[in-house]
């Protein structure tokens, strides 16, 4: 089962900032937080990872909790293609053949 | 250039029929993957194969094998096809170390009649 907790669904203005939070409070100390999202009808895109400190990528922002009991996935300025599901995962890092657990994810729907 | 490639990309089929789903990464991996994404959209393991052998292979019923013949591609061999097996299928593939990124394919869509 995932160790996640995302809402269904939000909604975002064309060009403000997309914040989707996620809730991983039994998350073991060294597992990473992922992020993943899936336009529709294709695979699975990787954005995102991160440990304990916030991280930045061409993508997106992550913003872990001290406690790193949650976290928030940033699109600083959301477009109509960033319309998809966007999942939140934990798990330790580099374990050949691990695999994401993915579980409901949060639909994100952008509009003009 | 396809990171990941999977063939065919629709696949419609009748109950009983034996298919196979092809998957080939050119990212020199060293891991694979079959997720299977259902009608509700939940996407699940099937299988991880790590330099050709198998680490993970969740309670996937045994009509489903999956060959690896090289490190770059993985195929799903399905036998006697049910109904409840219509879904899209993802291949993707990694490289065992701290970021483990995956990449997915774009999916095969099973469609069993």
């Amino acid at each position: 089962d995932a160790k996640t907790t995302q809402p269904p669904s939000m909604d975002c203005a064309e060009g403000r900032a997309a914040n989707l939070p996620c809730n991983h409070s039994t998350i073991s100390g060294n597992e990473y937080v992922y992020w993943y999202r899936q336009i529709h009808s294709q695979g699975p895109q990787y954005i995102i990872h991160g440990l304990k400190n916030n991280e930045t990528n061409e993508m997106a922002s992550l913003i872990i909790t001290e406690d790193r009991k949650s976290s928030t996935l940033i699109l600083p300025h959301a477009t109509l293609r960033d319309t998809a599901v966007y999942y939140c995962i934990v798990r330790p890092p580099g374990q050949a053949g691990t695999a994401l657990i993915f579980g409901k994810g949060t639909t994100l729907s952008v509009s003009s | 250039d396809t990171a990941v490639s999977q063939t065919p990309k629709y696949l419609v089929t009748q109950m009983g029929n034996d298919k196979s789903i092809k998957c080939e990464q050119n990212l020199g991996h060293d891991t694979m993957y079959w997720y299977k994404q259902d009608s509700k959209k939940f996407l699940k393991i099937m299988f991880s194969y790590n330099n050709k052998e198998l680490i993970i292979n969740e309670t996937v019923p045994n009509r489903f094998s999956p060959k690896s013949p090289d490190k770059a591609h993985l195929n799903l061999h399905i036998n006697s096809l049910e109904l409840g097996d219509s879904a899209v299928y993802f291949c993707a593939s990694s490289q065992a170390g701290s970021v483990n990124e995956q990449f997915f394919g774009p999916g095969t869509r099973l469609t069993v009649l």
